[in-house]
């Protein structure tokens, strides 16, 4: 069974200024690997996906994710937020073995102030 | 990516009734899935809808509380039965449209308040 931890429940920072949302996880087989958004009011939505290949991923609005075997870790991060990077942002996990079920975190919730 | 509608958007319910909540895409998918999250919580998975066949569910959750059903590929419907306050939360439904890699989309969610 897989799961999900996110350590800070709640990280808020100026605009402009870069941040890291912690994701770590537990697995005994290979996974893949999700961050999903979600906006004030809204449904969620898949931000990135680490699948296979570079570990490096990335988003089109600035965000990218390293994966990290090692470390069982898949860290999401931006350089420079903006307000509308205000959000909850969960970080999701699935075996590859072919199991269906996404276990997911108990979500970030960034706030980006003025 | 699809395109996914839930009906209804939030809805108010008293104590011991049932609300049955659907989920229409806008193309046929492999898999359907519901999820349930409670306030301030991640998502907890409740059951795959499987298209011609019961639904399968998770630990923790029964059937005679949260009967699906899945008609076809692009529909599927999700009952709250006797409802109570601790059933409040966000429902929401996704499809997997690949093959491979469990990627999955969500519909914008169902808020249910019980009374």
């Amino acid at each position: 069974a897989q799961s999900v931890t996110q350590l800070d429940s709640q990280v808020p920072v100026f605009e402009e200024a870069p941040v890291e949302l912690r994701c770590n996880y537990s697995s005994s087989v290979s996974v893949y690997l999700f961050w999903y958004v979600q906006y004030p009011n809204q449904g969620l939505q898949l931000l990135l996906k680490y699948l296979s290949g570079s570990t490096l991923v990335k988003s089109i609005n600035g965000f990218e994710a390293e994966f990290n075997k090692s470390q069982t870790s898949f860290h999401l991060r931006k350089p420079s937020v903006h307000i509308s990077d205000t959000a909850e942002y969960f970080c999701a996990v699935s075996d590859m073995g072919g199991s269906e079920k996404l276990v997911f975190g108990k979500g970030t919730k960034l706030t980006v102030n003025p | 990516s699809a395109v996914i509608s839930q009906k209804p958007s939030r809805d108010i319910c008293q104590r011991g009734t049932s609300l049955t909540i659907q989920c229409q895409v806008d193309s046929q998918v492999t898999m359907m899935f519901w999820y349930r999250q409670q306030p301030g919580q991640s998502l907890t998975l409740i059951a795959t809808a499987n298209q011609g066949s019961e639904a399968t569910y998770e630990s923790g959750f029964v059937i005679d509380k949260f009967p699906i059903s899945r008609p076809n590929l692009t529909f599927s419907t999700l009952t709250v039965s006797n409802m109570s306050p601790e059933d409040s939360s966000i429902y929401l439904c996704s499809v997997k449209s690949g093959i491979t890699y469990n990627e999955q989309f969500f519909g914008p969610g169902t808020r249910l308040t019980v009374l």
